[in-house]
């Protein structure tokens, strides 16, 4: 059972244009986070939100989290082919210590 | 270190040989994980260690998978009789604390396993 639905799974696009990643689930997550991860290399975090309807920016980035924190997305404005790469949204439940991924969302950006 | 070592970077082993993958967390993260990620797809959870309480081994897949933690140091994952379903990359992670909603996991780089 995947708990945490990414969509899509490929996204391929032009520099400049705009995208969404999407990440659902059926059940509450007490935070969500965003890796980015590039080949060869663990994933790195991008941000954790943790407020229903929270809404992060990070530069050309976007995040929020649903507002009953059982889903989020996040909005790149303007790529470039630096942002391309492998994103990944994942869920903590309190004091569960482990993260729950979801399969990720491939990126890439041509010039 | 500066971040999350993992050793060694690549391995390539024979069908039933045992293997042993090593993380070095960051110095002063209690906590420390490991996780499996298969080509392509996301992170699968295996094992968690936070301080000196029993670990949680509830994504280990099967007893083949075992992980050892000497304090709040180094960590080993210990995979027996190996499986060509064994072949991905081991990630280890740490952070301060386990479980904090705030509390980031650094990643290390990696092992990636190829069983022949």
């Amino acid at each position: 059972t995947q708990l945490l639905e990414q969509s899509p799974q490929f996204l391929s696009i032009q520099e400049g244009e705009n995208l969404t990643v999407y990440c659902n689930s059926s059940s509450v997550f007490s935070s969500l986070q965003w890796y980015r991860q590039e080949p060869g290399e663990g994933p790195v975090l991008l941000v954790t939100v943790v407020t229903g309807g929270e809404v992060k920016k990070l530069k050309r980035l976007t995040f929020q989290f649903g507002d009953a924190r059982k889903d989020s997305s996040l909005h790149i404005t303007a790529a470039q082919p630096g942002d391309t790469g492998l994103y990944l949204c994942a869920g903590g439940r309190g004091s569960q210590g482990n993260l729950i991924f979801g399969k990720g969302t491939k990126l890439s950006v041509k010039p | 270190g500066a971040g999350v070592s993992q050793s060694p970077s690549n391995k390539v082993t024979e069908k039933g040989k045992d293997v042993e993958l090593r993380c070095d967390p960051i110095s002063g993260h209690t906590a420390l994980y490991w996780y499996r990620q298969r080509l392509g797809q996301g992170l699968e959870f295996l094992i968690y260690f936070q301080g000196n309480s029993a670990p949680d081994k509830s994504g280990l897949p099967s007893d083949r998978f075992s992980a050892e933690r000497t304090g709040e140091s180094v960590s080993t994952l210990t995979i027996q009789r190996t499986q060509q379903e064994d072949s991905a990359v081991y990630l280890c992670a740490s952070s301060f604390v386990a479980g904090a909603a705030r509390n980031t996991q650094y990643f290390g780089p990696g092992t990636r396993l190829t069983v022949l």
